[in-house]
């Protein structure tokens, strides 16, 4: 079946150090769709990233993402972490036209002074 | 700015009681969803609705239903809740992007 994989679950990072949380993914759709959400302390998840075009760079808030569908990746990256940068952030795949997200377990970013 | 909104933001119960969560969603969209998010934070997608019709119906207890009565409201009843539902109730809408409300919280002790 289809699913998503966050091998961190934690990332704790100083601040102004680049960042990158991991995403890999499974599925036998061959129309897909990504996001990346991220989820402030009790607040809603919200979309930070999105992309379902291979090998294109996206760009939002100073984080970027590309999706890589020969190696199955979507990782999320910046290159100087800040403060407020410190929340939950989720990789999710739409697979097919059903809109249905898979997510995966999550990754709590922890950015340090 | 909220465009997904529930009530109530927490509910405390006992168990084997009857609770009801309300879902609106004021964005216009067909299809809205219902996700429990658990004490590890995570987020599994219960049900799917696109105008009123259940399209997706994952893997849940019978004592969860939801309830829709028209394209920008989708409730979720749960008949007779156990310890193990204890979780924050997330509802969504969508036309491509999923947008979320802020949740609602239920604990069962």
């Amino acid at each position: 079946g289809d699913s998503v994989t966050q091998t961190e679950g934690l990332v704790t990072v100083t601040e102004g150090l680049p960042v990158k949380l991991n995403c890999t993914y499974q599925t036998t759709y061959l129309t897909i769709a990504f996001f990346w959400y991220v989820q402030y302390l009790n607040e809603a998840p919200q979309v930070l990233l999105k992309s379902s075009t291979d090998n294109k760079r996206t760009e939002h808030q100073g984080f970027h993402a590309t999706l890589h569908k020969s190696s199955s990746s979507f990782h999320l990256q910046k290159s100087s972490a800040q403060l407020s940068d410190s929340a939950l952030y989720y990789c999710a795949l739409m697979a097919g036209n059903t809109g249905k997200l898979i997510f995966g377990l999550g990754t709590t970013l922890q950015v340090q002074p | 700015e909220t465009a997904v909104f529930q009530t109530p933001n927490y509910h405390v119960t006992q168990v084997g009681n009857e609770v009801s969560f309300n879902c609106k969603q004021t964005l216009g969209h067909d299809t809205m969803y219902w996700y429990k998010q658990d004490s590890k934070k995570l987020l599994k997608i219960m049900f799917s609705y696109n105008n009123k019709q259940l399209i997706v119906n994952e893997t849940v207890p019978r004592r969860f239903s939801p309830q829709s009565s028209d394209k920008a409201h989708l409730n979720l009843r749960i008949k007779s809740v156990e310890p193990e539902d204890s979780a924050v109730y997330l509802c969504a809408s969508s036309f491509y992007e999923q947008y979320f409300g802020p949740g609602t919280r239920l604990t069962v002790l």
